[in-house]
Order: C-alpha cells, then structure tokens, then sequence
C-alpha cells in the first residue's frame, strides 16, 4: 500500500524567511505533484515532477523530486504573505494506468508580517 | 471553460437520507474521480473511473456507488447517508497519464 507523508503538517513563518516542505513516499514511483489549496477553495496544480532529479521552479516555489530516497522538497524563498496555504503533495503508483493519486495529509502554512 | 462543474455546492442531509452528486467536466478527459477530504486526513480517493464504460473502487469506496454516465459526467451516490459522511467532496478529471488532476470547487456535505 502506497503512503504519503508529508511535514511538518503546520509551519508558521515570517515574511522573508526560506524553508522546506517534505514529502516521503513508501512505493517506488517517479511520478510527483505539488497542489496548493486556499481555506474553502479547491486544490490548484502547482507542479508535476516526472523523473528523478526533477526540478521546477514558479516564482519563490521551488520543487525537487529524488525517486531514490523516495522523497520530494517544496522549497519557499523569501516567504510572503501570499504563500499561505495548505500544500499537498500526492503520489502515483509505480506501473501506469489511470488509478488516481495518493495525497499527504498536506502542511498547512502560515506566513506572517 | 468550465472546467470540472459539481453541484450541489452545500448539501445537508438526515441520516438515512439518500442523495447524488453529480459532476461533469468539459475538457474532454477520459479519466474522472472522487475525493473526500476531511480535517488532518488529506484526500482520499473514493471511487474512479480510468476510462468511460469502467469504475474502480478507491481507498475509501463503502457507503458510495458510482456511475460513469458518459465521457463528461461522473456522479456519486450516497444510498443510505451517515454521519461519517460529513466531508468535501471532490471530483476531478485527468487528460492522460502523467497529467495532473483538475479539481470541482466541492460539495460540502453534512449528514445530521
């Protein structure tokens, strides 16, 4: 059974501050996504990650992908407050097919003035 | 461009009460799905639909069934709503392997 698990789960930060989200997965997969989720909003593609060593960058969010340590980074430069959502990152199974994603449990972030 | 459109937006029910939502994407995806999301438990896949004419059950799936109406439209059933039931609900759909999912606004769901 694939797992997910993301941390921390809560991270209250100051503006301009850098830090990282993590993400560790328990089944082999190279296949990786980012989505952030505004308070009663939906969730919002951020970043697809599809090999290992993958990496890709929008504005102050930088996301990597390492399928060998089965473990993806979201990393925040210079926090504004903008940025404060929950991230989730979520999994698909090694082998193909279109059986859905397996999310973490998502890091609800704060970014304060 | 709609997107991925879910009604209802709010739903209350009583125990016991059955109920269907309903979705509907229009992106021409051949892929569809249902999450529920709960407080500090993520999304949890529910049911999904790799292809039109095929549903799978997801980590999550007693108390629900689905239908694949056609290519655009994947709704849930609730036959016998219960308080465990009280969650978001969300659809989404995917174009092809590799592509990431693109989600409903929701239905929030509350089972008295």
């Amino acid at each position: 059974e694939l797992k997910v698990e993301q941390n921390p789960l809560f991270l209250s930060m100051q503006e301009g501050k850098n830090y990282t989200i993590y993400c560790n997965y328990s089944t082999t997969s190279d296949r990786l996504y980012w989505y952030r989720q505004d308070p009663g909003k939906s969730l919002e593609s951020l970043f697809v990650l599809l090999s290992n060593g993958a990496v890709k960058q929008e504005g102050r969010l930088m996301a990597s992908l390492d399928t060998k340590a089965r473990l993806s980074t979201l990393h925040i430069t210079a926090a504004v407050h903008d940025l404060s959502a929950t991230y989730f990152c979520a999994v698909d199974k090694a082998g193909g097919g279109a059986d859905g994603l397996t999310f973490g449990k998502g890091t609800h972030l704060i970014i304060q003035p | 461009n709609a997107g991925v459109t879910q009604t209802p937006k709010f739903q209350v029910l009583k125990t016991g009460q059955s109920m269907t939502l309903q979705c509907a994407q229009d992106m021409n995806h051949n892929s569809m799905y249902w999450y529920r999301q709960d407080p500090g438990m993520g999304l949890r896949l529910i049911y999904y639909s790799a292809s039109e004419g095929t549903t799978d059950k997801g980590e999550v799936p007693n108390g629900y069934n689905v239908s694949r109406l056609n290519k655009r439209e994947f709704s849930l059933r609730l036959e016998s709503a219960a308080p465990s039931q009280t969650s978001v609900y969300f659809c989404a759909s995917s174009a092809i392997y590799n592509s990431p999912l693109h989600f409903g606004n929701g239905t929030r769901l509350t089972v008295t």
